[in-house]
């Protein structure tokens, strides 16, 4: 079974651009999470997706947004690139509705702003 | 709120010794709580998850953790550590039920194993 998977691996932007990352949650996955893993700051929630509908956000500006497809895919989209915006970005896929499953991972999508 | 507290940043042991990476935990409601390990240049991976069943939970890669509600702690523990343990783990929680999918991780513990 492949597991969760994103691309690009890694992704090289200026300030002021826009950034788009992809994730494919493993199949039969309804839900997608995205978390933030910056240097120093840690793992952080940003959003949760779930059949096609943003359920949760975390505390980030609105610059971060995305978006699920009807085959459960996932984009996350940055806009205004700011050099804290740097960090590793990593997707997440689980079973909604049994809460008892665990979210899996992804080997993330490293964003470089210079 | 949910919060995790991963006490030691950073911890080293001997190849063949015990390990032990600490975790508290804050929840207003029963938690679910999970361990994950983080290679280098890789995503996370779950190594075990506690779920309100057992409370002394077996996982990957011969790690167990207990979780023991009147300390609020689910540390992790390895009878014998491998050079292949060298690591991040996160300790993570999130609230039990539905409607409240997020994860809030630690602040990670970085495993070094001594040969």
């Amino acid at each position: 079974e492949a597991g969760v998977t994103q691309s690009p691996t890694h992704l090289i932007k200026t300030r002021g651009q826009q950034a788009t990352l992809r994730c494919s949650p493993i199949s039969g996955h309804t839900s997608v999470y995205w978390y933030q893993q910056a240097l120093g700051l840690g793992l952080q929630f940003l959003l949760w997706y779930d059949e096609g509908e943003e359920r949760n956000r975390g505390n980030f500006p609105p610059r971060f947004s995305g978006r699920q497809f009807p085959n459960y895919s996932s984009e996350l989209n940055v806009n205004a690139l700011e050099l804290e915006d740097s960090a590793l970005y990593l997707c997440a896929s689980s079973l909604w509705e049994d809460s008892n499953q665990p979210q899996h991972f992804g080997d993330g999508t490293r964003l470089s702003i210079l | 709120a949910q919060s995790v507290t991963q006490l030691g940043s950073h911890v080293s042991v001997s190849e063949g010794a015990l390990v032990l990476l600490r975790c508290n935990y804050s929840s207003s409601v029963p938690p679910y709580l999970f361990w994950y390990v983080q290679y280098p240049n890789q995503g996370l991976q779950l190594l075990l998850k506690y779920t309100s069943a057992a409370t002394l939970v077996k996982g990957i890669n011969g790690f167990e953790a207990e979780f023991k509600k009147s300390e609020t702690s689910f540390h992790l523990t390895k009878p014998s550590a491998h050079m292949s343990d060298a690591a991040e783990y996160f300790c993570a929680v999130r609230r039990g039920g539905f409607g409240n999918e997020k994860l809030t991780f630690g602040t990670g513990t970085r495993l070094t194993i001594i040969p």
